[in-house]
């Protein structure tokens, strides 16, 4: 099976910040690579999909890119609420494995 | 709106069954595949299985296979996931998850969750 290898498991920055968080496939995947976030408590939700493009009603400042099979989500300026936990998902076969997942606090 | 709300969950004995429901509503339930994934408490995401809009051949994680099953009810807009030969390991919150396309892609919409606990 093809493993996500998600980096870093946590990061602290601070409101205003640019944010990187990177989702290692171990094969190649194409671009067939989800982020979702998780706020405390609440349940997932689909940022972007295909890589890069942002799901409808998403903040801008939220953005997807693949170099090979290595997938970065950033958030150019951290905001309160983006207080989270984000995952990275592998679609494009079976398992549709999830990356570990990276905690980002302020 | 959109909703999906799951039930069934509860607590059970290591070794019995449990079954899931998701409960549908608010867009063509047939357009779309669905999925469960669950969460132990403090830990990441897992996926479990999902179906196709037709039922075709449901898929499994491996942690799961030969014990759980997918199924669906397009008829009622429902999603149903049966637990047998459940362990400890299976404790967790399960969530229904409708995907983008009829087959297999990212998972756009999420229900609340339902707890499952497995204890002796």
């Amino acid at each position: 099976d093809i493993q996500m290898t998600q980096s870093p498991s946590s990061l602290s920055a601070s409101v205003g910040d640019r944010v990187t968080i990177t989702c290692r496939a171990s094969q190649d995947i194409r671009h067939y690579l989800a982020w979702y976030q998780q706020r405390p408590g609440k349940v997932p939700k689909l940022l972007i999909y295909a890589a890069s493009t942002l799901q409808s009603g998403v903040p801008s400042r939220f953005s997807g890119s693949v170099s090979g099979t290595d997938f970065t989500l950033t958030i150019s300026s951290l905001q309160p609420e983006d207080v989270a936990t984000y995952y990275c998902q592998k679609y494009n076969a079976i398992p549709l494995a999830f990356g570990g997942g990276t905690k980002v606090e302020i | 709106e959109v909703q999906l709300v799951e039930s069934g969950g509860g607590l059970v004995q290591p070794g019995r069954s449990l079954r899931l429901s998701c409960a549908t509503s608010g867009f063509t339930f047939d357009d779309h595949a669905m999925h469960w994934v669950r969460q132990g408490s403090g830990k990441g995401l897992e996926w479990v299985a999902g179906i196709s809009w037709n039922s075709d051949s449901p898929v499994y994680a491996d942690s799961v296979k030969g014990r759980f099953t997918i199924s669906r009810d397009n008829a009622k807009m429902s999603l149903f996931l049966q637990l047998d030969s459940l362990r400890t390991e299976d404790t967790a919150l399960y969530y229904c998850a409708r995907d983008r396309s009829a087959w297999y892609d990212a998972f756009d919409i999420w229900g609340q969750g339902t707890m499952v606990t497995v204890s002796s």
